[in-house]
């Protein structure tokens, strides 16, 4: 098993510019997570999907958006980027359903200029 | 919302030494603690969690301890190795199906040869 997969590893863009983050992943797993990692910071909650189908908005959810495609994949979506969106991104699933523990991906270093 | 404040943000031990990192939150409502280790450049991953109905877990190197009325946990790192550096994470589950969890800030951990 994979886990959890994030594509891309690396992304520069340009003020204005828009993006997608994709995720997935291959455990079966019916929540899945977007956090956002800045120094100091710890990891804050952006967007969450309990389960298909559905979305709710997390502590950060300003200038994104998601889509859950399916059971495996979440998708974040930067409409016009801005250089306060400079960050690390991480994707995380867990199994929901009293189990806890949240599984995460390699992340997406992300730089806007 | 919840809040988790984690303390210290900094600490460096010597090799053999015994590590305590303290963190506090605010909704009594919440049930789970979980705490994770940051390698340089890695995704986060769990390394030891606890429940509401339970003071103390062990494993290991690693035991979590909690206390429900003063609304604090600590993880302590017992006989200390180079390995062990990393930034360690604390959170705090929000009750709900998704199990949301609000992260403190992180500490740096560095053990010393």
């Amino acid at each position: 098993n994979a886990g959890v997969t994030q594509t891309p590893k690396f992304q520069v863009l340009k003020t204005g510019q828009s993006m997608t983050l994709q995720c997935a992943q291959d455990m079966n797993h019916n929540s899945m997570y977007w956090y956002r990692q800045d120094p100091g910071m710890g990891l804050r909650l952006i967007y969450y999907s309990a389960s298909e189908g559905t979305t709710d908005k997390g502590e950060v959810p300003n200038g994104y958006n998601v889509s859950r495609l399916n059971k495996r994949e979440f998708s974040l979506r930067l409409e016009s980027a801005a250089p306060s969106q400079t960050s690390v991104y991480f994707c995380a699933s867990s199994l929901g359903q009293g189990s806890n523990e949240q599984f995460f991906g390699p992340g997406t270093r992300l730089t806007v200029l | 919302g919840e809040n988790v404040e984690q303390h210290p943000s900094t600490l460096s031990v010597q090799e053999g030494d015994s590590a305590v990192i303290k963190c506090t939150y605010s909704d009594s409502a919440s049930n789970y603690f979980p705490w994770y280790k940051q390698e340089l450049g890695k995704r986060p991953q769990l390394i030891i969690d606890i429940r509401s109905n339970v003071g103390e877990k062990k494993d290991q190197r690693i035991a979590v301890t909690l206390n429900k009325t003063a609304k604090h946990f600590s993880l302590h790192i017992t006989e200390t190795q180079p390995e062990d550096s990393a930034v360690y994470f604390c959170a705090a589950s929000v009750t709900g199906s998704a199990r949301q969890l609000t992260f403190g800030s992180g500490t740096q951990l560095t053990v010393l040869p």
